[in-house]
């Protein structure tokens, strides 16, 4: 019944080593988006997708790559992991992709690069 | 100056009393604002959404909007310690064409 599930919940690792984190919607939403928070809680949006196709990009380290198979998944794979790095990654997604529309986020990804 | 800015806090309040959060934007054109509540160790969660100058309320939350003063606020009356949390000003920019967050305001309504 989850709206937005993402996994792993935590994942830690050491530097230099690539993982994924997997995000599926079941909304029906046509966006989907991937936010860092950091430590002092500021949450800033890294990519969005709609309907598979990349909409925001944001100035984030071609280490990240996200892929979007198709409209109700998103998956962040990050290469040789630094680390800056750690962080909790959300994923979510919203109806229709405009910025006045509610957001619905994932529980979140704890990512801790040791 | 940041886009959106919030006192981090803490904001303490006693259970019972109004609790009043303030939250300033850059961006003149800006057409939506949220409130996003945000539990420690969850993720974050829209409780108000606000489009014109004016007040809107829902239950105990009133979200205040002066796009003169580029100004939104949120006032939680009867405070309850399920209040507790930090909130998440959010606002659309039309500059960028994305929604900015402010780092937050951490509650806390002690009994």
């Amino acid at each position: 019944d989850t709206a937005v599930s993402q996994t792993p919940k935590y994942l830690v690792t050491q530097m230099g080593n690539d993982k994924s984190i997997k995000c599926e919607q079941n909304l029906g939403h046509d966006t989907m988006y991937w936010y860092k928070q950091d430590s002092k809680k500021f949450l800033k949006i890294m990519f969005s997708y709609n309907n598979k196709e990349l909409i925001i990009n944001e100035t984030v380290p071609n280490r990240f790559s996200p892929k979007s198979p198709d409209k109700a998944h998103l998956n962040l794979h990050i290469n040789s992991l630094e680390l800056g790095d750690s962080a909790v990654y959300f994923c979510a997604s919203s109806a229709g992709g405009t910025t006045n529309e509610k957001l619905f986020f994932g529980s979140g990804t704890q990512l801790s690069v040791l | 100056q940041k886009e959106v800015e919030q006192n981090s806090g803490p904001l303490s309040v006693p259970e019972g009393a109004i609790a009043s959060l303030n939250c300033t934007y850059s961006d003149r054109g800006s057409q939506s604002f949220f409130w996003y509540r945000q539990y420690s160790g969850k993720s974050p969660e829209l409780i108000m959404s606000i489009y014109s100058n004016g007040d809107k309320e829902d239950g105990r939350f009133t979200a205040q909007l002066n796009k003169a003063s580029q100004y939104v606020s949120l006032l939680i009356r009867d405070s309850q310690p399920s209040d507790s949390a930090t909130y998440l000003c959010a606002v659309n920019s039309l500059q960028t064409d994305k929604l900015i967050f402010g780092t937050g305001t951490r509650l806390q309504v002690f009994p």
